[in-house]
């Protein structure tokens, strides 16, 4: 089994849209959950970062973590066609993350 | 410099060669990672630097890779008799300090070995 399990889509959406991505973890030593986007032939940058049970909000970005299911979800609100990306979740314990292989969203006009 | 820089960004070279990619991460901060992305593939931790304690090297697939950091400042890795299956991408990352959550990613070096 993957420590980080992630549907890695692709997931097409109108302009507008609620979008869900979810991971799911199978060692609750995890502490720290991320999630990263990555554009096109660049790097993954940081948009979530939270590391207790509940709802973290930022703007359109809602980190969600239930650590009881092992499960973290990310939501967009509002989508729009610049949010077209690989989303991807991370995990980290002491110094190593862990990364699931990314859902691909692509936000139609 | 004002971000992670790799280079080279593209390299494609010969089955059977050395390559050496190189990551120059943001001053000051003290760890600094290795992954490796394959097509439609997450990441996968490769190694970890932390200041001038031992390396991570948990995460290396082979003995043909092995990475070098000198203090907190440029990390070569090194791939030697490459193979196609080592046709990736390969990134780079730094963090101000372990466990802050915030790694900062270079583009990445695009690996094609023919």
């Amino acid at each position: 089994q993957k420590e980080v399990e992630q549907d890695p889509g692709p997931l097409s959406v109108p302009e507008g849209a609620i979008v869900s991505l979810n991971c799911t973890y199978s060692n609750s030593a995890f502490q720290y959950f991320m999630w990263y986007r990555q554009y096109s032939r660049k790097g993954p940058e940081l948009l979530m970062y939270t590391y207790s049970s509940g709802n973290k909000e930022d703007g359109r970005f809602t980190a969600q973590v239930d650590k009881s299911s092992k499960y973290i979800s990310l939501f967009i609100r509002d989508s729009q066609p610049s949010d077209s990306a690989t989303y991807l979740c991370a995990i980290a314990g002491t110094y190593k993350y862990i990364f699931g292989t990314g859902t691909r969203l692509k936000v139609l006009a | 410099g004002a971000g992670v820089s790799q280079s080279p960004s593209n390299k494609v070279t010969e089955k059977g060669k050395d390559v050496e990619l190189r990551c120059d991460p943001i001053s000051g901060h003290t760890a600094l990672y290795w992954y490796r992305q394959r097509l439609g593939q997450g990441l996968e931790f490769l190694i970890y630097f932390q200041g001038n304690s031992a390396p991570d090297k948990s995460g290396l697939p082979s003995d043909r890779f092995s990475a070098e950091r000198t203090g907190e400042s440029v990390s070569t890795l090194t791939i030697q008799r490459t193979q196609q299956e080592d046709s990736a991408v390969y990134l780079c990352a730094s963090e101000e300090a372990s466990n802050t959550g915030e790694l900062f990613f270079g583009e990445g070096s695009r690996l094609t070995v023919l």
